[in-house]
């Protein structure tokens, strides 16, 4: 059974292209959100969703934009590509209370050529 | 603001050998921390939490890790490494409140020699 998964595993598009990364888990969890881990494995939040409701937003490009169609499900929306966007992008989910331990999609490898 | 410091971005131990990985901390509550381990290639996996229970924690794969309040550490070790555990290894801490982000330190890769 897998948790938290994510679609494509990898990404190879060109510059200026739009681009949407799919996230489902099935956890049951409230709270999904979106990483960023860079070429030097850096992972930085980019946004948080609890039961659909954009809990957290960093300081993200509006070219990314998020959307969550129900509590399991959180998508990434990429528009205008850039080079710089190239990163490997991480789902993840927790549950509301407790520890609030997330779990962590396998990833996205971007590259924006 | 809550931080992580995990010093060092590369550490070397034979197998068998003792692991050791540091992490220190910076919050102004007392926080939930975490340790995260990330193969080639795959997704964080948890090896442990502490969560204001026990201060020593254990976690998988033989890994745990102590909590130290006055020392703002939470650094992470193994009695005898074996070489599977070479991936890496990122400290994490996330304040209470529910709405609090994790902070992740910026990992350190650990390898392991035969």
């Amino acid at each position: 059974d897998t948790a938290v998964s994510q679609t494509p595993k990898y990404l190879v598009t060109q510059m200026g292209n739009d681009k949407s990364i799919k996230c489902e888990q099935n956890l049951g969890h409230d709270t999904m959100y979106w990483y960023k881990q860079d070429s030097k494995k850096f992972l930085k939040i980019m946004f948080s969703y609890n039961n659909k409701e954009l809990i957290i937003n960093e300081t993200v490009p509006n070219r990314f934009s998020p959307k969550s169609p129900d509590k399991a499900h959180l998508n990434l929306h990429i528009n205008s590509l850039e080079l710089g966007d190239s990163a490997v992008y991480f789902c993840a989910s927790s549950s509301k209370g407790g520890s609030y331990e997330q779990y962590f999609g396998p990833g996205t490898r971007l590259t924006v050529t | 603001a809550q931080s992580v410091t995990q010093l060092g971005s590369h550490v070397s131990v034979s197998e068998g050998a003792l692991v050791l990985l540091r992490c220190n901390y910076s919050s102004s509550v007392p926080p939930y921390l975490f340790w995260y381990v990330q193969y080639p290639n795959q997704g964080l996996q948890l090896l442990l939490k502490y969560t204001s229970a026990a201060t020593l924690v254990k976690g998988i794969n033989g890994f745990e890790a102590e909590f130290k309040k006055s020392e703002t550490s939470f650094h992470l070790t193994k009695p005898s490494a074996h070489m599977s555990d070479a991936a890496e290894y990122f400290c994490a801490v996330r304040e209470t409140g529910a709405n609090s982000k994790l902070t992740f330190g910026k990992g350190i890769t650990l390898s392991v020699r035969p």
